[in-house]
């Protein structure tokens, strides 16, 4: 079965500072990966998709990705972070074998100070 | 945004009641989805519709049943609610098996 892990629960930085969070996943078939984000008191968007090709994927508001296959891992990075990006992050796996089924991982809260 | 509606947004109901939730898509698409939010958990998939009258479980299914009799509507049913279903209900929907997810605002449940 697949499973996603995020490694960091809460994460606080200031404004300009660069963002990095951890996603691991356990499969070792072909996936698709996402990043979901919620801003508070919104429903989940997606940042981000990676399903083959270029394993540095970008994404809106300035969020990259990249898939590191023999790490399992889908980290999200952002150079330099506003307020604005103050939400919760979910990392989710999609394998392929699995069919239509997206697994999230338990999210990351984000706060960023101004 | 995508034409995804849940009703109701908040209900509060009593332990042993049984809840129905609605998702209401404008999309037509075919794959639907409940999952509920909770603190630590993520979002966990409850069960999902790959088609009118096809459903399958997902990983938290027990004391939750679904139904989709047309494209557009998908409900989820806690036959008995307990307490431990209090949570945040989110439905969404995608087009395609390459597709993202769009998701519903959720609906808040609290069973006391």
């Amino acid at each position: 079965a697949q499973s996603v892990s995020q490694h960091n629960h809460h994460v606080i930085l200031s404004e300009a500072a660069s963002l990095e969070l951890g996603c691991n996943y356990s499969y070792g078939g072909t996936v698709n990966l996402f990043w979901y984000v919620q801003y508070p008191g919104q429903h989940l968007q997606l940042l981000l998709k990676y399903f083959s090709g270029d394993p540095l994927v970008k994404g809106i508001k300035g969020f990259e990705a990249e898939f590191i296959k023999s790490k399992f891992s889908f980290n999200l990075r952002k150079p330099s972070v506003q307020w604005s990006d103050t939400a919760e992050y979910f990392c989710a796996v999609n394998a392929r074998a699995a069919g239509n089924k997206l697994t999230f991982g338990g999210g990351t809260r984000v706060l960023v100070k101004p | 945004d995508a034409g995804i509606t849940q009703s109701p947004r908040h209900k509060v109901t009593e332990t042993g009641t049984p809840v129905t939730l609605r998702c209401h898509q404008t999309e037509n698409h075919r794959y639907m989805y409940w999952y509920r939010q909770d603190p630590g958990h993520g979002l966990r998939l409850i069960h999902y519709s790959y088609g009118v009258k096809d459903t399958d479980k997902g990983e938290v299914s027990d004391g939750y049943s679904v139904s989709r009799s047309k494209t557009e509507d998908f409900l989820l049913t806690l036959e008995s609610a307990t307490s431990s279903q209090t949570s945040v209900y989110f439905c969404a929907i995608k087009a395609a098996t390459n597709e993202k997810l769009f998701f519903g605002s959720g609906t808040q449940l609290s069973v006391l």
